[in-house]
């Protein structure tokens, strides 16, 4: 089946560690995506990719760190930079950038740092 | 990109149909009308686009006002799996972000 797998599903951290969640593709999708979503809140962009080895900062982009070294995976680093970093973090990829190709989303990662 | 308007909350009886309103006054010539759902603690799904047609799909029908400034969801016969949050968004195309903003939504509950 093709798709967009997240793991894990819930993890926890202290604070002051950074935590890297993983996000892989079988799309052959060329863009990928790092969104946040808080309680009640609409998504938020952390990072977006247009292809391998290029990557660009989206609205909340501090405290987060990215890598695209293949094109099936974009994992993102959220580090004890980010002020509050407890919250629900989806993965999305897209066909390629210009033409309105729709955005297909990973099951998310919830994670909960105390 | 474009902002848009929805309902904070929706009511539908099951086995009606569920007709979800956006106001996308600001919209230029070149935005997309999306609609995305996200079901409790999932990712969002998509649902269906349009740019100045209607549009059907297997899942919803979208109608967008000749003037483009609003539209409407249709989910023809809703089911219980149909509550959800459902997103408007308005998206332009190259040269715009490539982002989605996403707002608060409309959270639409599906009645037995």
């Amino acid at each position: 089946d093709g798709g967009i797998t997240q793991s894990p599903k819930y993890l926890f951290r202290k604070e002051g560690q950074n935590v890297t969640l993983s996000c892989e593709q079988n799309l052959n999708h060329d863009a990928m995506y790092w969104y946040r979503q808080d309680p009640g809140q609409g998504l938020r962009l952390i990072y977006y990719s247009q292809i391998v080895n290029d990557f660009q900062k989206g609205d909340i982009a501090e405290g987060y760190s990215v890598s695209r070294e293949k094109k099936e995976s974009f994992p993102l680093t959220v580090t004890s930079a980010q002020k509050n970093p407890t919250a629900f973090y989806l993965c999305a990829s897209s066909i390629a950038k210009g033409y309105p190709y729709e955005q297909y989303f990973g099951p998310g990662t919830r994670l909960t740092v105390t | 990109d474009a902002k848009t308007t929805q309902p904070p909350s929706m009511d539908c009886a099951e086995g009606r149909a569920a007709n979800l309103p956006c106001n996308h006054s600001t919209i230029s010539g070149n935005e997309y009308v999306y609609w995305y759902r996200q079901i409790h603690s999932q990712g969002p799904q998509y649902i269906i686009h349009g740019l100045k047609n209607n549009e059907t799909n297997e899942m919803a029908s979208l109608i967008i006002t000749e003037d483009r400034k609003s539209s409407t969801l249709i989910l023809p016969h809703a089911t219980l799996r149909d509550t959800a949050v459902y997103y408007c968004i308005v998206r332009a195309t190259q040269g715009g972000s490539e982002k989605l903003v996403f707002g608060k939504g409309t959270k639409l509950t599906v009645n037995p």
